[in-house]
């Protein structure tokens, strides 16, 4: 079956823009973690949603926001950029939990000038 | 909060040789423990987990990993390295149903 999918796969915007980023879970699963990954902090989550409801919030300010739709398919945007918003945007499925196995898509690589 | 410590980031081996990665957890309840694996320009691959069903958990490539709960480990292993384990390794701690808190991860070289 296909995994998960992620669009776009990279990204550049300018400080100020806001961007919206994609993603299509595994068929079957419900539930979608979304993670940032940079050299400097690792990994880290920013926030699970479950049902079309946010289950799990990480400690990211308010311009990261996300949000899922009834077939489970989330987006995520993230307004007013700033440099530091450079990362990897990695999104994870599984079917009820965290406990359960998380498939990672590719990652968006976006890029704040 | 839990958190999870991977001490070394970058580890080096001769193919054929023993992989050794450690982790770390801290948690004040019986954790979930996972080991992801990261490969240039893609995602997260799960390797194995530990769900307190058995303490010697093995995964996929030949990995396992033993959880130790005195020494609050969870460290993962190989016996003997091949090329295509160059890597990113990452170990992570499920804090609830809803998260995983990852540690810094380790690089893998892996020398011919």
């Amino acid at each position: 079956k296909a995994g998960v999918t992620q669009t776009p796969r990279y990204l550049i915007k300018t400080r100020g823009q806001q961007v919206t980023l994609s993603c299509s879970p595994i068929s079957g699963h419900r539930s979608v973690s979304w993670y940032q990954q940079t050299p400097g902090q690792g990994l880290q989550f920013l926030f699970e949603y479950f049902s079309e409801t946010q289950r799990n919030k990480g400690n990211f300010p308010g311009r990261f926001s996300g949000r899922q739709f009834s077939n489970s398919r989330s987006e995520m945007n993230v307004s007013t950029l700033e440099l530091g918003d450079s990362a990897l945007y990695l999104c994870a499925s599984s079917r009820e939990t965290a406990y359960n196995e998380q498939f990672f898509g590719p990652g968006t690589r976006l890029t704040v000038l | 909060a839990q958190s999870v410590t991977q001490l070394g980031s970058h580890v080096s081996v001769s193919e054929g040789a023993l992989v050794l990665l450690r982790c770390n957890y801290s948690s004040s309840v019986p954790p979930y423990l996972f080991w992801y694996v990261q490969y240039p320009n893609q995602g997260l691959q799960l390797l194995l987990k530990y769900t307190s069903a058995a303490t010697l958990v093995k995964g996929i490539n030949g990995f396992e990993a033993e959880f130790k709960k005195s020494e609050t480990s969870f460290h993962l292993t190989k016996p003997s390295a091949h090329m295509s384990d160059a890597a990113e390794y990452f170990c992570a701690v499920s804090e609830n149903d809803y998260k995983l808190s990852f540690g810094a991860g380790t690089t893998v070289t892996v020398r011919a």
